[in-house]
């Protein structure tokens, strides 16, 4: 099976930093997405790391080390838009079915 | 147009009852899924089918069935609606081979 982990809450201000991490556990492992979505909307792809290293498009950027079972999602240049819950989600296969994490909700104050 | 679309968006239903949410895409995907959310818990796989005659059952299957009517449907049932059903449904499709999962709007179900 797949256990994944982040954290439930990060709050920051706008121009701000964030750094969502997931650490996972799982039979197998094909690849690490991240999706976001806005309450009650519909989740977003956004990023996805099959090899270790930085991903970057625009403004977030996705890290993935395969041998730490870990990965992080960061957020730069916080705008008020960016407030949402972020998902990390792992493969297991090179199906692409996904298992995905509880969420992390990201507040963006003022 | 939106490319996957959900019937209905809002649902109010009473236990035993049996209904069926609806899953329609104009993306050209063969591969479709359906996922409940509930708060704190994220997203989970309820069934998928990677073709119209691939039926396949995800973590939580117990207490829903689905159908593959076309490439570009698949229904979700429940064959008898209870309580701790109540929860925002998903529908998605990918492309074979591709990361990218594409979801519809939602269905918000409450079983009374």
């Amino acid at each position: 099976g797949q256990s994944l982990e982040q954290p439930s809450e990060v709050t920051a201000v706008e121009g701000a930093i964030v750094q969502i991490n997931c650490t996972y556990q799982t039979s197998g492992f094909y690849g690490l997405s991240w999706y976001q979505q806005h309450d009650g909307g519909a989740p977003t792809f956004l990023s996805y790391n099959a090899l270790d290293g930085l991903e970057e498009t625009g403004r977030f950027s996705s890290f993935l080390s395969r041998s730490d079972s870990y990965g992080y999602l960061l957020l730069q240049e916080l705008q008020m838009k960016d407030s949402a819950s972020y998902f990390c989600a792992v493969s297991g296969s090179n199906d692409y079915k996904l298992s995905f994490g509880a969420g992390t909700t990201v507040t963006v104050r003022a | 147009d939106a490319d996957v679309t959900q019937t209905p968006r809002n649902r109010i239903t009473k236990t035993g009852k049996r209904i069926m949410l609806e899953c329609s895409q104009t993306k050209g995907h063969d591969r479709m899924y359906w996922y409940r959310q509930d708060p704190g818990l994220g997203l989970r796989l309820i069934y998928y089918s990677f073709d119209v005659k691939d039926i396949n059952k995800g973590e939580i299957s117990d207490g829903y069935s689905v159908s593959r009517q076309a490439q570009a449907k698949f229904s979700l049932s429940l064959e008898s609606a209870i309580p701790n059903q109540t929860a925002l449904y998903f529908c998605a499709t990918s492309d074979p081979y591709q990361e990218t999962q594409y979801f519809g709007p939602g269905t918000r179900l409450l079983v009374l």
